[in-house]
């Protein structure tokens, strides 16, 4: 089973700064089958990016995923107001299983 | 445009069969490519797959929940339900439904808004 660790667990940013997020990965995730969601309190999960670097429709291109392997990110480059949130990567594995990181929060500084 | 939305009981005693159906409008369960997760998240904590069913009954679970754990498929009523037996406080949590799209690398694009349960 893939492990996804997150870092930092915590980003302490003001707006229109840029945040760096990773996600690493135990073992190397083949076809790139990672993803990251924006969550909210209160609200579900959102799609931001899959297969590491494509963003989901109506995403705006602030939002950019990179990598391969086991190293992975997301970069916001000028943070809004709205996108203080906690980010999550997603990896999928064969056979449907599929397995989440423990969360980066974006906070305001 | 899809839309996913789970209902249920609020509140399962413990030891009882936790029971959650979602219902999804604007599209179809059988649609090729895309498979029907489940996924919770305990208070103040991240997520947690549970499990997966395609839309011909194929299910994946979560290893760690599997036993306790039957998704299935109800392509009449475009709905599909998870049952989860022997619950604990340990379950209480806002369990989710979502879309898996294959096209998309697997990835979870639709999301009900959740629903909250608690075991007590």
């Amino acid at each position: 089973e893939i492990v996804l660790t997150q870092s930092p667990g915590i980003l302490s940013l003001s707006p229109g700064e840029r945040a760096t997020l990773s996600c690493r990965a135990s073992q190397s995730i083949a076809g790139n089958y990672l993803a990251w969601y924006q969550q909210k309190p209160g609200q579900a999960p959102r799609l931001l990016i899959y297969g590491a670097s494509n963003r989901a429709s109506g995403i705006p291109d602030r939002f950019s995923g990179s990598g391969s392997g086991t190293d992975f990110t997301l970069t916001i480059t000028r943070l809004e107001p709205e996108d203080f949130a906690v980010y999550y990567c997603q990896q999928y594995a064969s056979s449907l299983k599929f397995t989440f990181g423990p969360g980066t929060k974006v906070d305001v500084k | 445009q899809v839309q996913l939305q789970e209902s249920g009981p609020g509140l399962v005693k413990p030891s009882q069969t936790l029971s959650l159906t979602c219902t999804v409008s604007g599209g179809t369960i059988i649609s090729g490519g895309y498979y029907w997760a489940w996924i919770r998240q305990h208070p103040g904590s991240g997520l947690e797959w549970i499990g997966c069913i395609t839309y011909s009954g194929t299910t994946s679970y979560n290893p760690s929940l599997k036993s306790r754990l039957f998704i299935t498929a109800d392509t009449s009523n475009n709905q599909f339900s998870l049952k989860m037996n022997s619950v604990t406080a340990a379950d209480t949590a806002v369990y989710y439904c979502a879309r898996v799209r294959e096209l998309h690398y697997y990835s979870l694009g639709v999301w009900g808004q959740g629903t909250t349960v608690t075991v007590s």
